[in-house]
């Protein structure tokens, strides 16, 4: 089993729509979970922390479920601009700044 | 302020050839992490420095792979010998107190 796993999509979907992105971990002591982008050829960019009581930025909602070891990312009234790879991922476990990343999902958000 | 630079931006060599790769992490920045990205795959963790302690190598994948981190700053991560496998593009990051790491633009390697 992989430890971090992600639907690779691709995910095609027009503008203006919601689209939820999923995500599991197999090590139950792992502590951060973040979701990163990263656009063709470029390096990977935070796009946000997952704390345990879900948390909001914009467009985007992360939710984060431990006893699942799950993770999701909402993007609600996509932009053409939010097309990208989106990478999960969590620490290697405890305090550990080891971290982990999904081969992640990719976006394509068509006009 | 000034991001994570790496140099050379793309690298071509010869199998068998050595080659070293730099990285100048953020100013301040206590943590710096190696990763490699093959066409199409995801991030392979391959070292981790964290400030005065001995670095994580658990994810070097052979011996002919070595990093160091010269003054709690500059890293430079050398390959030995290299093979056509290990083409791929070189990522390094850096983080503050090992928070939210921060990457540089890669590079790019191609053994021919």
């Amino acid at each position: 089993r992989k430890e971090v796993e992600q639907d690779p999509g691709p995910f095609n979907v027009p503008e203006g729509a919601t689209v939820a992105f999923n995500c599991t971990y197999s090590n139950s002591a792992s502590q951060s979970f973040f979701w990163y982008r990263q656009d063709c050829r470029k390096e990977p960019k935070l796009l946000m922390s997952v704390y345990s009581s879900g948390n909001e930025d914009g467009r985007f909602t992360a939710q984060l479920n431990r006893a699942s070891q799950y993770i999701s990312l909402l993007i609600r009234d996509s932009k053409l601009s939010d097309s990208a790879t989106y990478l999960c991922v969590v620490n290697y476990g405890g305090a550990t700044n080891k971290l982990i990343f999904g081969t992640g999902t990719l976006l394509a958000v068509q006009p | 302020g000034a991001g994570v630079s790496q140099s050379p931006s793309n690298k071509v060599t010869e199998k068998g050839k050595d080659v070293e790769l730099r990285c100048d992490p953020i100013s301040g920045h206590t943590a710096l992490y190696w990763y490699r990205q093959s066409l199409g795959q995801g991030l392979e963790f391959l070292i981790y420095f964290q400030g005065n302690s001995a670095p994580d190598k658990s994810g070097l994948p052979s011996d002919r792979f070595s990093a160091e981190r010269t003054g709690g700053s500059v890293s430079t991560l050398t390959i030995q010998r290299t093979q056509q496998e290990d083409s791929a593009v070189y990522l390094c990051a850096s983080s503050l107190q090992g928070l939210e790491q921060y990457f540089g633009p890669g590079t790019r390697l191609t053994v021919t």
